[in-house]
Parts: C-alpha cells; sequence; structure tokens
C-alpha cells in the first residue's frame, strides 16, 4: 500500500524568509510519480510539479525547488523568499506509473503554510 | 492540459436528500476519478470512473451511496445519496494526463449538508 507523511500540520513564516515543506513517502512500487499541489484558500488544487521516480535530479522553477531522495523516500519542496499568496494548503502525494487507474493519487495530509507580512 | 467543469460549484442540501454532481472535461478521457475533501482534511478517492464500465470503488466507499455513472469520455456524474452532515466536504473530479501520471482537477463542489 502506498503512503505519503507530511509531518508538518502548519508552518508559520514571515515574508522573504526561506521554508522547507516534507514529504516522505512508501511504496512498493520500483516506479512511481511524486507530486506537489498547492490549494489556496479559494479551494481549487493548483499542480506544481511531478516527478518521475528514475529521475533524481533536483528542480527548480523561480522561488520554488524540490530536493527528490530515493535513498530517504523524500520528496521535500522549499520555497524561496517566501510571498503572502504563497499562504496555502501543500499536498504531496503520489501515484503509480502503469497507466489507467493506477494514476491514482494517494496524498498526504497536507501542510498549511501561512506567510505573514 | 486539461479543462474541467463541475456544476454546481457549492449546494447546500437538506439531510436525507441526494445531489448529483457533474463533471465536464474539454477533451476525451478514459479515466476520471472522483475524489473527497472533508473539512480540514486531505484528499480521499471515492472512485475511478472508466467509460462503458462499472466505476471501482475504494475501501470505505458504495456504490449506493456514491453511485457514478461515465456515460461518455468527456462526462461524469457523481450522486451523493441520502445525505448526512458527515457528507459535507468538497467533492473533485480529476483526469490523469495520457502520458503519465499529471492529474487536473476540477474545481470542486462544496456540499454543505444540514
Amino acid at each position: 500500500a502506498q503512503k505519503v507523511t507530511q509531518a508538518q500540520t502548519e508552518i508559520s513564516v514571515v515574508e522573504k524568509e526561506d521554508v522547507t515543506l516534507d514529504c516522505v513517502y512508501e511504496t512498493r512500487d520500483t516506479t512511481y510519480y511524486l507530486f506537489w499541489y498547492k490549494q489556496p484558500p479559494s479551494g481549487e488544487l493548483v499542480f506544481l510539479i511531478r516527478r518521475n521516480s528514475f529521475d533524481e535530479q533536483n528542480e527548480i522553477s523561480g522561488r520554488y525547488s524540490w530536493n527528490f531522495q530515493k535513498s530517504t523516500s523524500s520528496f521535500n519542496f522549499t520555497i524561496t523568499a517566501s510571498q503572502v499568496v504563497d499562504s496555502a494548503v501543500y499536498f504531496c502525494a503520489l501515484s503509480e506509473a502503469g497507466g489507467g487507474s493506477n494514476y491514482k493519487l494517494t496524498f498526504g495530509k497536507g501542510t498549511l503554510l501561512t506567510v505573514n507580512p | 492540459s486539461a479543462v474541467i467543469s463541475q456544476k454546481p460549484s457549492r449546494d447546500i442540501c437538506q439531510r436525507g436528500t441526494s445531489l448529483t454532481i457533474q463533471c465536464q472535461v474539454d477533451s476525451q478521457v478514459t479515466m476520471m476519478f472522483w475524489y473527497r475533501q472533508q473539512p480540514g482534511q486531505s484528499l480521499t478517492l471515492i472512485a475511478t470512473a472508466n467509460q462503458g464500465s462499472e466505476a471501482t470503488y475504494e475501501s470505505g466507499f458504495v456504490i449506493d451511496k456514491f453511485p457514478i455513472s461515465r456515460p461518455n469520455l468527456t462526462f461524469s456524474t457523481l450522486t451523493v445519496s441520502n445525505m448526512s452532515p458527515e457528507d459535507s466536504s468538497i467533492y473533485l473530479c480529476s483526469v490523469p494526463k495520457w502520458t503519465g501520471g499529471e492529474q487536473y482537477f476540477g474545481p470542486g463542489t462544496r456540499l454543505t449538508v444540514t
């Protein structure tokens, strides 16, 4: 069975601070996908990134960066120079890679990030 | 990316009634997923809906409570039957990108049961 753990329930930072959201996962699959989604107060889910299990390269997109470490089953997300607009719930998720119904997502419980001005 | 719409966007319903939620996608997709997000909680998969076959339900969800229809490759409905306050949640449909894994989500239907 797949499992995603986001140990940080809530994080509060002051604007311009860097913040890292932790994600640890469990799966028996050798090939899988990892995701991060953002859910602002409006409620919609915003896709941020997908990472294949065979690609351990870290990725940077603007102020966002992701650190994937297969050895520790972690896929952490860092926001550099946080802004008030980053305030949201962030979900880490996992799916198999076999196609079709295997693409169903297992979500972590989410981390509520509050960025104060 | 796929554009997904859901109707209604929100509703307030009385205990014991049923609500049907519609999900429309702007392109043909084989698989659609229905998720539930209870207040302050994470998303939980309710069922997988394939066109032309019965939906596959996850543990804890049954067809009598959450019947799903999938009449074509761009549309699906989820009915929440005999509602109770515990059914108050956001219900979201999603579709996977066929090339691999990435999923697009609809805007969600925010249901409150009184």
